[in-house]
């Protein structure tokens, strides 16, 4: 299983500074990835997704890239806010239906 | 429009005890996933419906656990005989159709006494 909570690995970044947040990822037949943002209390909340045929895909603020080669994916937040600091999930899927998520990185933002 | 919503929004019950989690999806998804988070174990896949299929089942830990949906639309989780192992948050997700973003609820907390 993955680890959650106290042994997530965490990101501490200065408020307005860009963060990477990298995951890496198994099945080489996955062909469809999501980034899921999940803040205290709350559920996943979406954030940007790719398919395996894209290589780069941007959203406000966020970008994901995708390196199929070596079965690595990472999001991209561009000046991180406070309101960036949250758990954030890696998600696959080969069969467009289960999703199978990554351990998750906690992102602290400093003021 | 509405999101995904789910009750109870917490439930404690003792070991032993049935409990029953429901999920609404966002109007006009198909599909509808039930997904545990839990501490050491991360965000696990229980079961699948679309549409009028059979639902995947694959993901579900033991025979105590089932889900049904209902005119496919709600949709309810049940843990039988509960144990303390099955304390955890239960999240339900829906989406317009496979291979497409999932989007969750705020998650049902259960502890199980």
């Amino acid at each position: 299983g993955e680890s959650v909570g106290l042994h997530l690995p965490t990101l501490s970044v200065q408020e307005g500074d860009n963060s990477i947040i990298n995951c890496a990822y198994s099945n080489s037949a996955s062909d469809y990835f999501i980034w899921y943002k999940q803040e205290s209390g709350k559920g996943p909340q979406f954030i940007i997704d790719i398919r395996s045929n894209m290589d780069k895909r941007q959203g406000q603020r966020v970008t994901v890239l995708l390196n199929k080669t070596v079965k690595h994916l990472s999001l991209q937040i561009a000046a991180t806010q406070p309101g960036d600091s949250a758990v954030y999930f890696c998600a696959e899927t080969a069969a467009g239906n289960k999703l199978t998520f990554g351990g998750g990185t906690r992102v602290l933002v400093k003021p | 429009g509405a999101g995904v919503s789910q009750s109870p929004s917490n439930k404690v019950t003792e070991k032993g005890k049935d409990v029953e989690l429901r999920c609404d999806p966002i109007s006009g998804h198909t599909a509808l996933y039930w997904y545990r988070q839990s501490l050491g174990q991360g965000l696990e896949f229980l079961i699948y419906f679309q549409g009028n299929s059979a639902p995947d089942k694959s993901g579900l830990p033991s025979d105590r656990f089932s889900a049904e949906r209902t005119g496919g639309s709600v949709s309810t989780l049940t843990i039988q005989r509960t144990q303390q192992e099955d304390s955890a948050v239960y999240l339900c997700a829906s989406s317009a159709r496979t291979a497409v973003a999932q989007y969750f609820g705020p998650g049902t907390r259960l502890t199980v006494l």
